[in-house]
């Protein structure tokens, strides 16, 4: 079955402005989570969205935002953008429910460069 | 709250040796612990996971983990490494009794393979 897909996957911004990246998972995965890699911060946890709430949320500013559908596709936002959001943002979807012993399934990620 | 320590960014090791890449995690509960690889300029694909069972667990391409409660610790290893298996390796943890809890990563290791 198809993995998960993130578009699009290079992306080269300007300062101020906003950005919005696609995530699609895996056919009947309902909780997709969104992370920011950076080589000196790792990989940092945004949001993860379930059923089309979010469940959960990490420590970033309000500028970063998401959403999901109820084909369970997410989207994340980034307003006025930074130089130092420049990062791999990968996105990573799991089947959830009650259970929590799944991992995750990677997408490749969307390289944001700002400038 | 839980973490992930990863206490070494870079392993090297020659190929044909024994590899073992160390992570130790907080959890307030039970953990589930799963080991990660990412390969340049793509998303992290699943190594192996412990939920529960045995302590020592086979994931892909022969790599093992080893997990040890009272030392809080789940090291990955690997009998004898290859060139190929060089890459970025990500250590995680959840926990089992906080209800939706998402993975934390450890901000991973770097392993080189010298031929």
């Amino acid at each position: 079955k198809a993995g998960v897909t993130q578009t699009p996957r290079y992306l080269i911004k300007t300062r101020g402005q906003q950005v919005t990246l696609s995530c699609s998972p895996i056919s009947g995965h309902r909780s997709v989570s969104w992370y920011q890699q950076t080589p000196g911060q790792g990989l940092q946890f945004l949001f993860e969205y379930f059923s089309e709430t979010q469940r959960n949320k990490g420590n970033f500013p309000g500028r970063f935002s998401g959403r999901q559908f109820s084909n369970s596709r997410s989207e994340m936002n980034v307003s006025t953008l930074e130089l130092g959001d420049s990062a791999l943002y990968l996105c990573a979807s799991s089947p959830e429910g009650v259970r929590i012993n799944y991992g995750y399934t990677f997408g490749s990620g969307t390289r944001l460069t700002v400038v | 709250a839980q973490s992930v320590a990863q206490p070494e960014d870079q392993v090297n090791v020659a190929e044909g040796n024994p590899l073992t890449v160390k992570c130790t995690y907080s959890v307030s509960g039970n953990p589930y612990l799963f080991w990660y690889v990412q390969y340049p300029n793509r998303g992290l694909q699943f190594l192996l996971k412990y939920i529960t069972g045995d302590n020592l667990v086979k994931g892909s391409y022969g790599f093992e983990a080893e997990f040890n409660k009272s030392q809080t610790s789940f090291h990955l290893k690997k009998p004898s490494a290859l060139v190929s298996d060089s890459a970025l390796y990500f250590c995680a943890v959840r926990d089992m009794n906080s209800g939706y809890s998402t993975l934390t990563f450890g901000k991973g290791t770097m392993l080189l393979v010298s031929p």
